[in-house]
């Protein structure tokens, strides 16, 4: 099956830039999105990426679209300890209202 | 951004009981909204979509007559787990999407609702 893959676990230390990749499925989708989820919680929108863009920054987030190789990624800066959460990538393929999750990236800043 | 509240956040009930979970838009209209299930430490799995006014798109797989979904509002949707066993605990989240100043919104999410079949 086709499913939208992330890399399960990733441990930065506090201070360090962190890296999330994600391989979406569906290259129609016109908006790709991350969110963070904490223990517990819900979802919480972090940024979203047009798809007709390559980059887009939001204060410590930058994300980076690779349409040719639909690959997404999603770089912390100076990641603080507050930033320890599951990260999701999504893609709303084109018309439907759907949103397709990734499996999740489980990050993890050392003090 | 928009707010999505989501009632109970946890729920303990007794196998073969319902449990009815509520979604709601607070600043918004929800012409669209979603439920998933989460297992531990998995992803989110799209439940059904539903729309406004109209019955719930049920994933494949998903019983329909075993998690009942209504949206008779634009600012509620209701889940409701019928005859729940403890194989129907897990984590539910709902989204939603609508017209904010006339603009489609991304989809907001709930905080999410533990159920735990004892």
């Amino acid at each position: 099956g086709e499913d939208v893959e992330q890399s399960l676990f990733l441990s930065v230390r506090e201070g360090d830039s962190s890296v999330i990749n994600c391989t979406y499925t569906d290259s129609s989708s016109t908006y790709l999105y991350w969110y963070k989820q904490e223990p517990g919680a819900g979802l919480q929108l972090l940024t979203y990426i047009f798809s007709n863009m390559d980059m887009k920054q939001d204060q410590r987030l930058t994300v980076l679209l690779n349409k040719k190789d639909k690959h997404l990624s999603l770089r912390i800066a100076d990641t603080q300890t507050g930033d320890s959460a599951i990260y999701f990538c999504a893609e709303n393929p084109t018309g439907t209202y759907k949103y397709i999750f990734g499996t999740g990236t489980r990050l993890k800043v050392l003090a | 951004g928009a707010v999505v509240s989501q009632h109970p956040s946890w729920v303990i009930c007794k196998s073969g009981t319902s449990v009815k979970i509520e979604c709601r838009s607070l600043d918004f209209q929800a012409t669209t909204m979603f439920w998933y299930r989460q297992f531990p430490k998995q992803s989110l799995m799209l439940m059904a979509t539903s729309n406004e006014g109209s019955k719930a798109t049920y994933e494949q797989g998903v019983e329909k007559d075993k998690f009942l979904i209504n949206h008779a509002s634009l600012t509620l949707s209701t889940l409701t787990v019928t005859s729940a066993h403890p194989e129907d605990s897990s984590f539910y989240i709902c989204s939603a999407r609508g017209y904010i100043t006339g603009a489609n919104t991304e989809a907001f999410f709930g905080q999410g609702t533990r159920l735990t079949v004892v």
